[in-house]
């Protein structure tokens, strides 16, 4: 069955400080992505990162960093010199490319990022 | 470019009564989902339409309905609102079927 683990709840960090959220996969299939979104209090799921099972590369955008390992189905983000901006929900889902066709995202149960000034 | 548009972005219903929420997906995007977020259950998967079409559909009661329309515009439709469907019903629109989601602010349900 497929699952996504974020085992951090809730973290807190002082401005400037790096900080790395943790995601945990399950699944059977070969074929899926991997995804990061964010969650601001205004509601609205940003999306960041889309990943897919064929593309370990890790990827850097400005600040953000993420480290895709299949061999421990981890898809790890990392945020340098945090922000308060960057204050948030963070999801890490994923979805499966099933034969049928069908798809839908797997969250997981999400952290919350707390940046102090 | 728009982003998505959700209708209402609040609403209070009383239990038994019965609500339709509104998506109006990103221009060009023809897939559309719905989610449930819950403080206890987390992000739910309800529906996803492709095309006006349900391809697929999460573990929710049948009071739990939706459709898309030929403009991709999406409805779902919740009856005999009970207390424990007090959520954020979130959509999210996406360019085809395995791209990425865009989602919406969200409907926030509250049911007294």
């Amino acid at each position: 069955a497929q699952k996504v683990t974020q085992a951090q709840t809730e973290i807190s960090v002082v401005e400037k400080e790096d900080v790395t959220l943790d995601c945990v996969y399950e699944t059977r299939d070969t074929t899926y992505y991997l995804f990061w979104y964010k969650q601001p209090p205004s509601g609205e799921l940003v999306f960041l990162i889309r990943r897919n099972s064929f593309d370990e590369q890790n990827e850097i955008s400005g600040r953000y960093s993420w480290n895709f390992q299949k061999s421990t189905s981890s898809f790890n983000f990392t945020i340098t010199a945090s922000q308060v901006v960057d204050s948030a929900v963070y999801f890490c889902a994923l979805s499966e490319a099933r034969t049928s066709g069908t798809y839908k995202y797997i969250f997981g149960t999400g952290t919350r990022l707390k940046v102090l000034a | 470019k728009a982003g998505v548009t959700q209708t209402p972005r609040y609403l209070i219903k009383t239990r038994g009564q019965q609500v339709t929420l509104s998506c109006s997906p990103i221009s060009g995007h023809r897939s559309v989902s719905w989610y449930q977020q819950t403080p206890g259950q987390g992000l739910q998967f309800l529906f996803e339409y492709f095309s006006e079409t349900q391809r697929n559909k999460g573990n929710f009661p049948g009071r739990f309905s939706g459709r898309q329309f030929s403009n991709s515009r999406s409805e779902m439709n919740v009856s005999t609102l009970e207390l424990g469907d007090s959520a954020l019903y979130l959509c999210a629109s996406s360019l085809e079927r395995d791209t990425e989601a865009f989602f919406g602010q969200g409907t926030r349900l509250t049911v007294v």
